[in-house]
C-alpha cells in the first residue's frame, strides 16, 4: 500500500525567500507524482504532474523534482511572496487512477 | 460553469439522517473521482467513475456510502445513517480521459458536519 509523507507539516518564512518543501513515497511503482495547492475552504488546484519517466517540472517560480529510486520528490519555490501562502500536498498515483495524498505542509510567508 | 461544482457547499445532519452530496464535472470529462478530506489531513480516495462505469470503489469506507453517476455526467455520493465519523470534506475531481497521467480538477467541497 502507498504511503506518502510530507516533511515540514508547517513552515514559516519571510517574504522573498526559497524554500524547498519534501514529499517521500513507499511505492516506487507510481505513474505520476503531482503537486496541489489548497486555500482555506477551497479544493485543491493542480500545480505540477511529473511523469514517472521525468526527472523534474517546472512553472514559473516552482519546480517540483521526482527521484523514483529514493522515493522522493521536492518541490522548489522561488522567491516566495505572501500569496503563496496556502497548504501544499502531493500525491502519487498508482494504478487504477487513484492519488495517494500526503497530509500536507501548510507554508505562511510572511511580508 | 468551466470548473468542477459541488453543493451544497455545507450541510449539517443530525446523526442518522441520510445526506446526498452532488458533483457537475467540467463538461466532457470522462473521469470523475471522489474524495474524503477529515480536518487537517490529506484527502482519501473513496471511488472512481468513468463515464457511468464505477470502476473503483474500494475507498467506501461502509456500505453506508452510495455513489451513482447515471448518466456519465453528474454524479451524487449518498451518505446513509450519518455517524459523526462522517464528517469531513468531501471533494469530487474530473479528468478529460483518466487514463492516467494527467492533472485532476477539483471542486471546492462539501463540508459535511454531523451533530
Amino acid at each position: 500500500k502507498q504511503e506518502v509523507t510530507q516533511i515540514p507539516a508547517a513552515l514559516s518564512v519571510p517574504e522573498g525567500e526559497n524554500l524547498v518543501l519534501n514529499c517521500s513515497f513507499t511505492d516506487s511503482a507510481i505513474y505520476n507524482l503531482q503537486w496541489f495547492r489548497q486555500d482555506p475552504g477551497k479544493g485543491l488546484t493542480s500545480l505540477l504532474l511529473i511523469q514517472s519517466s521525468q526527472r523534474e517540472q517546472t512553472s514559473g517560480r516552482l519546480n517540483a523534482s521526482l527521484d523514483k529510486s529514493s522515493g522522493r520528490s521536492t518541490l522548489y519555490i522561488a522567491a516566495s511572496q505572501p500569496g503563496d501562502s496556502a497548504t501544499y500536498l502531493c500525491a502519487g498515483e498508482t494504478s487504477g487512477s487513484r492519488l495517494t495524498f500526503g497530509e500536507g505542509t501548510q507554508l505562511t510567508v510572511n511580508p | 460553469g468551466a470548473g468542477v461544482s459541488q453543493s451544497p457547499r455545507y450541510k449539517v445532519a443530525k446523526r442518522g439522517q441520510d445526506v446526498a452530496l452532488r458533483c457537475d464535472p467540467i463538461s466532457g470529462h470522462v473521469s470523475l473521482f471522489w474524495y474524503q478530506q477529515a480536518l487537517g489531513q490529506g484527502p482519501e480516495f473513496l471511488t472512481y467513475f468513468q463515464n457511468e462505469a464505477q470502476l473503483d470503489k474500494s475507498g467506501l469506507p461502509s456500505d453506508r456510502f452510495f455513489a451513482e453517476r447515471p448518466e456519465g455526467s453528474v454524479s451524487t455520493l449518498k451518505i446513509q445513517r450519518t455517524q459523526q465519523e462522517d464528517s469531513a470534506v468531501y471533494l469530487c475531481a474530473s479528468s478529460f480521459w483518466g487514463h492516467g497521467n494527467e492533472k485532476l480538477f477539483f471542486g471546492s467541497g462539501t463540508q459535511l458536519s454531523v451533530l
